[in-house]
């Protein structure tokens, strides 16, 4: 399996919901990121994790919420999101932190209303 | 600070003409140089690695420390090759764990 699978492909939520958006890989990766990319615009990095442990946070807000439960899964919960968090959100995995070729999901498109 | 610079948002080209998407990066260390491709629709794909120094789809790219350049070549340009080509440098971050920064991104169409 040479995939990353995320879920769910797409998500409306509104501004008072909590909502989760979850990764998964099974190339035995230890290092999971999450990016995130609006319209046109290349993907920025939000967080890091290097076995299991949060290594980066671009400093994101707090309203964003990453969770690394095992070495296969990642979430990202989410709070009082605004409408400009609306994007493409992309998880990524790469063998450790030393190597950056990364591997990315489909991406979770999430709208904010 | 890294950082990766694509001067290009559009390259437009007739389906056989040659192809080069530019790339330059800015960085102290070491760098690792990636190129990955959007088509339409579809998740982002690695498409080629500096260290490799192979050739995917007929794409060709060549680090060029001198010239802190990562170019990204084809001699003749297919319109499947259309879609959005991101330049990708992979560095160490201030917390001293590495992870990509990602150039603005061009878009090739090929036409027919």
């Amino acid at each position: 399996d040479t995939e990353v699978t995320q879920t769910p492909k797409h998500l409306v939520m509104g501004m008072t919901n909590k909502k989760s958006l979850k990764c998964e890989q099974h190339m035995g990766h230890r290092a999971m990121y999450w990016y995130k990319q609006k319209a046109k615009k290349p993907p920025e990095l939000m967080f890091v994790y290097s076995y299991e442990k949060l290594s980066i946070n671009e400093s994101v807000p707090s309203r964003f919420s990453p969770e690394c439960p095992n070495s296969s899964l990642l979430n990202l919960h989410l709070h009082a999101l605004q409408p400009e968090d609306s994007a493409l959100y992309l998880c990524a995995s790469s063998p450790d932190h030393r190597n950056t070729e990364a591997f990315f999901g489909q991406g979770t498109r999430l709208t904010v209303v | 600070a890294q950082r990766v610079t694509q001067p290009e948002k559009l390259l437009s080209v007739f389906k056989g003409a040659p192809v080069e998407l530019k790339c330059n990066y800015s960085y102290s260390g070491s760098p690792e140089l990636f190129w990955y491709v959007q088509y339409s629709r579809q998740r982002l794909q690695l498409l080629l690695r500096h260290i490799s120094r192979e050739s995917i789809k007929g794409f060709t790219a060549d680090l060029n420390k001198g010239e802190t350049s990562f170019h990204l070549k084809k001699p003749f340009a297919q319109e499947e090759d259309s879609a959005m080509y991101y330049c990708a440098l992979g560095s160490l971050m201030d917390t001293g764990r590495r992870a990509l920064t990602f150039g603005s991104g061009t878009r090739l169409q090929v036409q027919p």
